[in-house]
């Protein structure tokens, strides 16, 4: 059974200071995604990473694959308070079936 | 920018009520998803629907859930008799290739 673990499940973190979230996955998967969601709302896509050593930039936000350790990352640069929200990892699973990680609520504090 | 759109927003339904959660994917769309998100816990995978069948379901989606694709367009979730349980927000999704999914607002339903 594919298993998606995030850490830290929770992260306060001052306005700008850098940090990141750590996305690991059981199974060969070459497909994840990340997501946003703000309280009560539905799920943004922020990036889609396809293959082995994908990187990319949005913003703030950097994500990263690396299919081999199966991890991915998502790298907050320099916060700012816009980016509190929870973030989720995913994987794909048997075709196109996605499984989630439990999220990261990040709250940056001024 | 095409939209997955959900109805009702909210729903409020005695246990065991039977309900329909409705969803019209994006129209070139070939995989449609459900997934229901507890209240501040993780997003659970429900059931996937291509090629007018059900091509994988979890756990969760037991015999008192099924799905639908009557006309084409819509996508429906029915819960047949609910439980406090199934009070979540549900989630629908649909997705065209590698893209990933398009996720709906969602539906909150409360099971009182």
């Amino acid at each position: 059974e594919l298993k998606v673990e995030q850490n830290p499940l929770f992260l306060s973190m001052q306005e700008g200071k850098n940090y990141t979230i750590y996305c690991n996955y059981s199974t060969t998967s070459d497909r994840l995604y990340w997501y946003r969601q703000d309280p009560g709302k539905s799920l943004e896509s922020l990036f889609v990473l396809l293959s082995n050593g994908a990187v990319k930039q949005e913003g703030r936000l950097m994500a990263s694959l690396d299919t081999k350790a199966r991890l991915s990352t998502l790298h907050i640069t320099a916060a700012v308070h816009d980016l509190s929200a929870t973030y989720f990892c995913a994987v794909t699973h048997n075709n196109n079936d996605m499984r989630f990680g439990a999220g990261t609520r990040l709250t940056v504090k001024p | 920018e095409p939209e997955v759109t959900q109805t009702p927003s909210h729903q409020v339904t005695q246990m065991g009520q039977e309900v329909i959660l409705r969803c019209v994917p994006i129209s070139n769309h070939l995989y449609f998803y459900w997934y229901r998100q507890i209240l501040g816990q993780k997003v659970e995978f429900l059931v996937s629907f291509y090629n007018n069948e059900i091509s994988e379901k979890s756990e969760i989606f037991d015999d008192q859930f099924s799905v639908e694709r009557p006309d084409g367009s819509n996508f429906t979730l029915k819960i047949r008799s609910t439980k406090l349980e199934d009070s979540a927000m549900y989630f629908c999704a649909s997705m065209l290739g590698v893209q990933g999914y398009t996720f709906g607002s969602g539906t909150r339903l409360t099971v009182v």
